[in-house]
């Protein structure tokens, strides 16, 4: 069963850092591109970062360029999303999801998703 | 960034109705577009891929279709599982974006 399981979310206070998970089974890690998409609390998607399928190409939202970073290691089949200097416009459930390109470039359909985990920013 | 514009963005409708929701897009080409399905507190669900195309194991009363700039998702007959939130996706311009999202409710 291919399947996707987030962790790593809280609370946090502006300003500060959370590392997200994201383990990967049933199918083959190393082959997808993968991204996290947030949904901040009643309001829609929002597409936050891709990795390619190799770690070689990374791209991310304006919304969050510099401050986070995504990391993934095949080895493991587990992607990170590293979160610094929070703001509370940060606030939302965090999705891993796959790509459907299979070892190419992403087209950024996502065929696959998580269940989320929520990151509250709150002083 | 391409802007997604969705519509209804609430809708009311019983079982066995046929129902339409539309995306339009503010610009760009080509019929990359998917549509996801969202029940509370659930990761959205991939519907239809590259506007027509449906997902793997995913009811046939769902379809899609394209016309220019505007996406069409439409549900045959509305069955008691179908109520949801429905979004559509554009990622045939970077970056991806969202429609913001319609509500159906009984």
């Amino acid at each position: 069963q291919e399947q996707l399981v987030e962790s790593g979310g809280g609370v946090v206070q502006p300003g500060r850092s959370l590392r997200l998970s994201c383990a990967a089974s049933g199918f083959t890690f190393s082959s997808h591109g993968l991204h996290w998409v947030r949904q901040a609390p009643g309001k829609g998607l929002e597409w936050v970062a891709v990795i390619s399928y190799d770690g070689n190409d990374k791209k991310y939202a304006d919304s969050v360029q510099g401050r986070f970073t995504v990391s993934r290691d095949n080895s493991k089949n587990t992607l990170d999303l590293q979160m610094n200097s929070l703001t509370i416009e940060d606030t939302a459930v965090y999705y891993c999801a796959r790509d459907w390109t299979l070892k190419g470039a992403s087209i950024y359909y996502f065929d696959l998703w998580g269940r989320g985990t929520p990151v509250t920013v709150s002083s | 960034d391409v802007q997604m514009t969705q519509s209804p963005s609430s809708l009311s409708a019983s079982v066995g109705d046929r129902v339409t929701i539309t995306c339009r897009a503010s610009q760009g080409s080509g019929n990359w577009i998917a549509w996801y399905q969202q029940k509370p507190d659930k990761a959205p669900k991939p519907l239809i891929y590259a506007a027509a195309s449906l997902e793997s194991g995913v009811s046939s009363r769902f379809s899609g279709s394209a016309s220019g700039t505007d996406f069409t998702l439409t549900i045959s007959s509305l069955q008691p599982e179908d109520f949801a939130t429905y979004y559509c996706q554009q990622y045939y311009s970077y970056p991806p974006t969202f429609g913001q999202g319609t509500r159906l409710e009984i």
